[in-house]
């Protein structure tokens, strides 16, 4: 199958950090991605890792990937207000022929001042 | 920066009538995509296009169709609209290449359909 699977919403405080998580099914994935969405807008690229890496950081971004588990996560440090989107998790796959994203439900992030 | 631009940021359109959702980037990508984003589904990819006049279905052409022509315009058809098509429509582009590149994303058109 084709699934990937996000928690619908997580709430967090100010200063803390968030930690995004989403599972998928295939195990042929080759690049896994985490895009936001801010309200009324499209989406935008935050990072994305390639599968045999286990681990990405970007500033105050670090995705961590159990290929084993077929688990990825996103986590966000010292989080902002400005950070409350919709974060989706998605998977692209190698030679299928297909160059579409599988997309996950996505994560309605909500940062408490 | 990469620009994929959608015509209409809001759309009202009548059943039965023929809709045209216009998406053009400006970074010379092969690949160009159209999705419908509703809650609590995600994304859901429509159809999309490796170069021009090719097309390839998604997972919900039902009731669509794409044009092609040049190769920073895709345009999305709805030939006769129906109220279940009211929904968030996206356009992305990347790069043709061995392996995915990222999807750049316009700011959406969201469509509502009386």
């Amino acid at each position: 199958g084709e699934d990937v699977e996000q928690s619908l919403f997580l709430s967090v405080r100010e200063g803390d950090s968030s930690v995004i998580n989403c599972t998928y099914t295939d195990s042929s994935s080759t690049y896994l991605y985490w895009y936001k969405q801010e309200p009324g807008a499209g989406l935008q690229l935050l990072t994305y890792i390639f599968s045999n890496m286990d681990m990405k950081q970007d500033q105050r971004l670090t995705v961590l990937l159990n290929k084993k588990d077929k688990h990825l996560s996103l986590r966000i440090a010292d989080t902002q207000t400005g950070d409350s989107a919709i974060y989706f998790c998605a998977e692209s796959k190698k030679g299928t022929g297909r160059r579409a994203l599988t997309f996950g439900s996505g994560t309605r992030l909500q940062v408490q001042p | 920066d990469v620009k994929v631009t959608q015509s209409s940021r809001y759309l009202v359109k009548r059943t039965g009538e023929k809709v045209f959702l216009e998406c053009v980037q400006d970074m010379d990508h092969e690949n160009m995509f159209w999705y419908r984003q509703d809650p609590g589904l995600g994304l859901r990819l429509i159809y999309f296009s490796y170069d021009v006049k090719m097309k390839e279905k998604g997972d919900i052409p039902e009731g669509y169709s794409v044009s092609r022509e040049k190769k920073e315009r895709f345009s999305l058809i709805l030939e006769s609209a129906s109220t279940n098509q009211t929904s968030m429509y996206l356009c992305a582009s990347n790069l043709r290449g061995f392996l995915s590149q990222p999807q750049h994303f316009g700011d959406g058109t969201r469509l509502s359909i009386l």
